[in-house]
């Protein structure tokens, strides 16, 4: 099946500090690439799309200098949390649709954050 | 805006009991509309979509455009549906938002032995 892998699983960090996650398709190609944001046991929001070799569309509210999202490869999408601070805490999740009849959506485990 | 609405956050049964997860959404189109689930300690996963209108570990959901639900149902719960339960809505192909999910708050469901 697809595979959607996440590096790294945690990392905590100092305010002030850059982060960056990445977000990989294992065994397929993902044009278009998600990243959500989950908080303790509430639902996911949508923060942006990530279309390789092109920019990446935030969604309304979302600060696109304060996240910064490449999508460099078919295959990796990188999210940077710059200048975190400790709202920024959470759990961050990507997807990756694999292109096709259903157009699928396969998930990462995660990433949590914790900003000090 | 599409919105998708799950009432309740919380819903706990005893094994062998149906279950009735709920799910509403508002849109002006024609909606695709899935279930997730994430199990304890597990990714995101999908469970079903409504388009190819299938029964998966006993779950089935019916997209009722008049009432605009599609809730997902089990006549008999097992421990192991433990988890929590995410209806999503994608909007249709042609539809300017393609591709993208918008997710209900989630709904923890619990089955007691």
């Amino acid at each position: 099946g697809a595979v959607v892998s996440q590096h790294p699983s945690r990392v905590i960090c100092k305010s002030g500090t850059s982060v960056k996650i990445e977000c990989r398709s294992l065994d397929f190609q993902a044009t278009t690439m998600f990243w959500y944001r989950q908080f303790p046991k509430q639902s996911l929001m949508l923060m942006a799309t990530s279309n390789e070799g092109s920019k990446a569309t935030y969604e309304q509210g979302v600060e696109k200098d304060k996240f910064l999202i490449n999508h460099a490869s078919l295959t990796l999408s990188t999210l940077t949390v710059t200048s975190a601070h400790p709202e920024d805490s959470s759990f961050y999740i990507c997807s990756a649709v694999l292109a096709g009849v259903n157009n699928e959506q396969f998930f990462g485990p995660g990433t949590r954050l914790t900003v000090l | 805006a599409q919105r998708v609405t799950q009432p309740e956050k919380l819903l706990s049964v005893f094994k062998g009991a149906p279950v009735e997860l709920k799910c509403n959404y508002s849109y002006s189109g024609s909606p695709e509309l899935f279930w997730y689930v994430q199990y304890s300690r597990q990714r995101l996963q999908l469970l079903l979509r409504h388009i190819s209108r299938e029964s998966i570990k006993g779950f089935t959901a019916d997209l009722n455009k008049g009432e605009t639900s599609f809730h997902l149902k089990k006549p008999f719960a097992q421990e192991e549906d433990s988890a929590m339960y995410y209806c999503a809505l994608r909007v249709a192909a042609g539809g300017t938002s393609y591709g993208k999910l918008t997710f209900g708050q989630g709904t923890i469901l619990t089955v007691h032995p």
